[in-house]
């Protein structure tokens, strides 16, 4: 089955951007997967696939900001004008005929 | 505007049953796939199974003999049992949606947790 890789913490500061990563197990390079986030106290919120290809596909009210790209293993999320909002936990999804998957999460510090 | 709200005992003892039910709101609850993932302190997200609108089901291999995922569509709801609950289960429970692609399934709505303990 499918493991999912991502970095414990990532910070960056107001109004920059950032690039998270997610990484696939060997073997699993052309697997699509799912960001979400989960701000403090909230629900999380799905916030878009990425595919292999490097096309993605967000959900109903992800901003313009927030976009996703591919490259080998690695999925991307992309948040560019860093927003107070933004400090949340991020974690991707991915799936295949037995299991689903989660990464550890990567807890987004706005500076 | 889809939401998914759920409710459940929040405090167990040790041998106990989780139930938790989940209700849809908005959106076609028939022609979706449902599912129930849980965080414990400090760990990671983890699938427990899924249950698609004529009642297949797929399990986590690790609690398949504890547990039991159904639906009630006359109500929009979902539910989850849990038995035998130990200090391990303690986690916050959630209830989601799938969105569907072909093969490809993927949560794309998410109830908004119940934090379930157990403890004696």
């Amino acid at each position: 089955q499918p493991v999912l890789t991502q970095s414990s913490s990532a910070s960056a500061s107001l109004g920059s951007s950032v690039k998270l990563i997610c990484t696939l197990s060997s073997g699993h390079n052309d697997y699509i997967i799912a960001w979400h986030q989960r701000q403090p106290g909230k629900a999380p919120r799905y916030l878009m696939i990425v595919e292999g290809s490097g096309s993605y596909n967000k959900g109903t009210g992800v901003p313009d900001r927030i976009s996703g790209s591919s490259s080998g293993a690695d999925r991307y999320l992309t948040i560019s004008n860093l927003q107070s909002e933004d400090e949340a936990d991020y974690y991707c999804e991915t799936w295949d005929s037995y299991t689903r998957v989660f990464g550890g999460g990567t807890k987004l510090t706005v500076l | 505007q889809v939401q998914l709200q759920q409710w459940g005992a929040g405090l167990l003892k040790p041998s106990e049953t989780l139930s938790l039910t989940c209700t849809v709101y908005g959106g076609s609850f028939s022609g979706h796939y449902w599912s129930w993932i849980r965080q414990p302190p400090g760990k990671g997200l983890e699938w427990i199974g899924e249950i698609n609108h004529s009642g297949s089901t797929d399990y986590n291999p690790s609690l398949r003999s504890r547990l039991t995922i159904s639906v009630d569509m006359s109500k929009n709801q979902l539910s989850l049992r849990l038995s035998s609950m130990t200090a391990a289960d303690t986690a916050v429970y959630y209830c989601a949606r799938l969105a569907r692609d072909y093969g490809d399934y993927w949560i794309d709505y998410w109830g908004q947790g119940t934090r379930v303990t157990v403890s004696s």
